[in-house]
Order: structure tokens, then sequence, then C-alpha cells
């Protein structure tokens, strides 16, 4: 079966320290595969995607995510942390043709 | 350009009314999702409409329904309201129908409570 999965639903790191929140998928057809940010009592934002073009996608907010294909992720990672980043992120993925499938979410907090 | 527009943003009900959400896709998205998200679950594929014909449907009870209208504005319905259906109700448009075509746009969420 197609999935994604998040690992970690919550991390923690220090302002200006790396972010790498993570993102496996299940798949027997190349995915496209989305980040998506979600704010307090907002909805959500699109963060990045990768389309099968360049395997280092870069998006917005300092983020970027690499696609591994040996690896079956999808990484986010941003450099330094800003107390900004503060949210809850999903990995989701689309097969083929179908809707798009989330994970379940991983909620960044980040410590002054 | 004006994002999408859900409405109402909260609202509370009692076990066994039902309760209309209404969704306004960005102007020209042909395409509105929705989803259902809770803290346990995440979020939950409900249906999908394109050109006022349903796509995609998710595995949802039939006290779950939808329709799109000619203008692309989309309204979902829940009947005979549970105590699990309390959740955020957020919608999605985005210019094609399927996931892979491009990004979704979100609407900031319907909020239900269900006492």
């Amino acid at each position: 079966a197609q999935s994604v999965t998040q690992l970690g639903s919550h991390v923690s790191v220090s302002e200006g320290a790396l972010v790498l929140l993570r993102c496996n998928y299940s798949s027997s057809v190349p995915p496209y595969l989305f980040w998506y940010v979600q704010y307090p009592n907002q909805g959500l934002q699109l963060l990045l995607k990768y389309t099968s073009a360049a395997t280092l996608v870069k998006g917005i907010n300092g983020f970027e995510a690499e696609f591994k294909k040996s690896e079956t992720s999808f990484h986010l990672t941003k450099p330094s942390a800003h107390m900004s980043d503060a949210a809850e992120y999903f990995c989701a993925a689309s097969f083929g043709n179908e809707k798009l499938t989330f994970g379940t979410g991983t909620r960044l907090t980040i410590i002054p | 350009k004006a994002g999408v527009t859900q409405t109402p943003r909260y609202l509370i009900k009692t076990r066994g009314q039902q309760v209309t959400l209404s969704c306004s896709p960005i102007s020209g998205h042909r395409s509105v999702s929705w989803y259902q998200q809770t803290p346990g679950q995440g979020l939950q594929f409900l249906f999908e409409y394109f050109s006022e014909t349903q796509r995609n449907k998710g595995n949802f009870p039939g006290r779950f329904s939808g329709r799109q209208f000619s203008n692309s504005r989309s309204e979902m319905n829940v009947s005979t309201l549970e105590l699990g259906d309390s959740a955020l109700y957020l919608c999605a448009s985005s210019l094609e129908s399927g996931g892979n075509t491009g990004e979704l746009f979100f609407g900031e969420g319907s909020r239900l409570t269900v006492l």
C-alpha cells in the first residue's frame, strides 16, 4: 500500500540550530512529494514540492528538502531555526493521479 | 487574489444535529477537496469535487456528504452528528483534479465542536 510516514510527532530544537524533519514514503510508482506547514489556527501552506525535476528542492522561509529514491525519503531541513518556525509540518505525497496523502504531522518547537 | 474562504469559522452543535460547511475556492480553481483534521487521526481525506462531480472519496460513513456548485463553491454536510465528529474541517482548492498537478491551497478551516 502507498503511504507517507513522518518520524517523530514532536521535535524540539534550539534557536539557531539545524532543523531536520523526517518523511518516508512507500510506493510502487514515482511519487510527487510535498511539505506543508500549519501555524496555529490557520490552514496549511505549501513549503515546497518535488515533481521529478531537481532532487534538492528549495522552498519558502529557508527550508529545503532532498528526494532520495534509494532511501524513499524526503526529509525537510533548515540550517538555522527561528522562533517563527514553530508550527506543525506535514509531509504529503501523490501517487500516480491519486489524491494527496498526508503524513501524521510533526510539531516543531523552538527553544529560545 | 482572494484565498480560500471557509464559513463558518467556528460552530457548536449537539449530538444528532446536522451541519453544513461552506467553501469558496480561489477564483479559477475548479477542484475542491475536504479534509478532517483531529489530534488523534491527523488529516483525513473526505472527498474531492471537480466541475460539480465527485472525483475521489475517502473512507467516511454516508453521514458525510458534499456537493459542488457551478461556480465551484462547495458545501459539505454532516448529518446525525456524533461526538467524534468534533474536528477542524479544511477545504482546499486547486486548478485541476488530482494531487500531482501542483499544490493545494487551504482555507483556515471550520472548527466544529459537538456536545
